[in-house]
This record gives structure tokens, C-alpha cells and sequence, in this order.
């Protein structure tokens, strides 16, 4: 069965306090995993999409990297505004029934 | 420069009582998505739709349905709603093909008294 976890379940920082968050995946095939941040009251917003191990892309202060069973999102000193809950999803075939999406990290950065 | 568009935002329906939620975009996006969202848990599929006039289940479509007639609109239609409908409903939409991301609504929350 294919399955998607991510940890921790909810984070707090101090604002410039640099981490990460882990996605770690067992699926039947990867066809790209998802980045998205998703705010209160809002619907996911994509940030990043990623296709192949050693594969990283960045964003401002947020940094994705891909290794064959798991992704990290790197936060380099955050500030408030990057509150907010972060969801992947890894799409497991090209159609149909495609994504499978972690539960999310809910991040607080406070001042 | 809308994306998806969903209406109602609130709604709170009685046990037994039936309603449609809407979906709408102008994307011109060939996949189309209705998912729930509860708490501590990941988003799961109710239904999809790859083109106008082709749907299918997901992982949780008892208790649901949809069509889609044209390429922009996407409803899901609750009959005899029960207390376990009680949920964040996100439509999604994405162009055909791997690695294309999805694009989502603000959500529907809906309570089922």
C-alpha cells in the first residue's frame, strides 16, 4: 500500500532558528513528489515538485531535496510569515487515484 | 486571475438532508479532484475526473457523487448527509500528465448536525 508520513507533526521556532521536516514515502512508483504550504482557512498552495533522488530545488528561505525513500524541507532562518502547515504528496501513477498526501507538519515561527 | 473557485465557504446541513458543493476553474485543466481533509489526517480522494463526461471513485466516495459536463465545472453532491460528512472539502485541478501539480480551491466547511 502505498503510504506517505511526515514528522514532526507540529513544529515550533524561534524566528531565524534554522530546520527541516521529513516526508518519507513507500510507494509502488514515483512520478514526482509535491511540496505545498497550506495556511488557516486556505487550500494548498504549491511550492515545489521534485522527480529523482539528489534532485534539490529552492525557494527564498525554503530548500526541497529527494533522496530515494524520503524528502526534506529545509527552512533557513524563518521568520513569522512561514507559519503555516506543510503538506507532501507524492503522485504514484500518471492518472486516476495519482496522490497520496502526507497528514503535514504545522510550523510556528514565533518572533 | 481566479484558479479554482469553490462556493459555498460554510454550511451547516441537518442529518438526511442533501446538498451541492461547487467547482469551478478556469485553467482549462483536463483533471479535476474532490477531496475531504479532517484533522490529522492527509487529504483523501472522493472522486475524480480525467475530462468532461469521465468520472471515478477515489478512496471515500460512499455517500457522494459527481459529474462533470464541461471542462471547468466539477460538483459533488452530499445525499442524506451524516455526522461523518463532517469536513474540510478541497476541489483540485491539474493539467494532464506526470509530474503536474495540483491547484486547489480555498474549501468548502461543512458541519452535519
Amino acid at each position: 500500500e502505498d503510504q506517505v508520513t511526515q514528522s514532526p507533526e507540529a513544529l515550533r521556532l524561534q524566528e531565524g532558528e534554522s530546520s527541516s521536516l521529513n516526508c518519507s514515502y513507500t510507494v509502488s512508483g514515483l512520478r514526482g513528489l509535491f511540496w505545498y504550504r497550506q495556511d488557516p482557512g486556505k487550500g494548498p498552495e504549491f511550492l515545489f515538485t521534485l522527480y529523482s533522488a539528489g534532485e534539490e530545488k529552492e525557494k527564498e528561505r525554503l530548500k526541497a531535496t529527494l533522496t530515494k525513500k524520503e524528502s526534506f524541507l529545509h527552512i533557513t532562518a524563518p521568520k513569522p510569515e512561514d507559519s503555516a502547515t506543510y503538506l507532501c504528496a507524492v503522485q504514484v501513477r500518471a492518472y486516476g487515484q495519482n496522490f497520496v498526501f502526507g497528514p503535514g507538519t504545522r510550523l510556528s515561527v514565533l518572533p | 486571475n481566479a484558479g479554482v473557485t469553490q462556493t459555498p465557504k460554510f454550511r451547516i446541513l441537518k442529518i438526511g438532508q442533501s446538498m451541492t458543493l461547487q467547482c469551478a476553474q478556469d485553467m482549462n485543466h483536463n483533471y479535476m479532484y474532490w477531496y475531504r481533509q479532517d484533522p490529522g489526517m492527509g487529504l483523501k480522494l472522493i472522486y475524480y475526473s480525467v475530462g468532461a463526461g469521465i468520472t471515478d471513485k477515489g478512496e471515500v466516495p460512499n455517500g457522494y457523487n459527481v459529474s462533470r459536463s464541461t471542462t471547468e465545472d466539477f460538483p459533488l453532491r452530499l445525499e442524506l448527509a451524516a455526522p461523518s460528512q463532517t469536513s474540510v472539502y478541497f476541489c483540485a485541478s491539474s493539467y494532464r500528465g506526470q509530474g503536474q501539480p495540483q491547484h486547489f480551491g480555498d474549501g468548502t466547511r461543512l458541519s452535519i448536525l
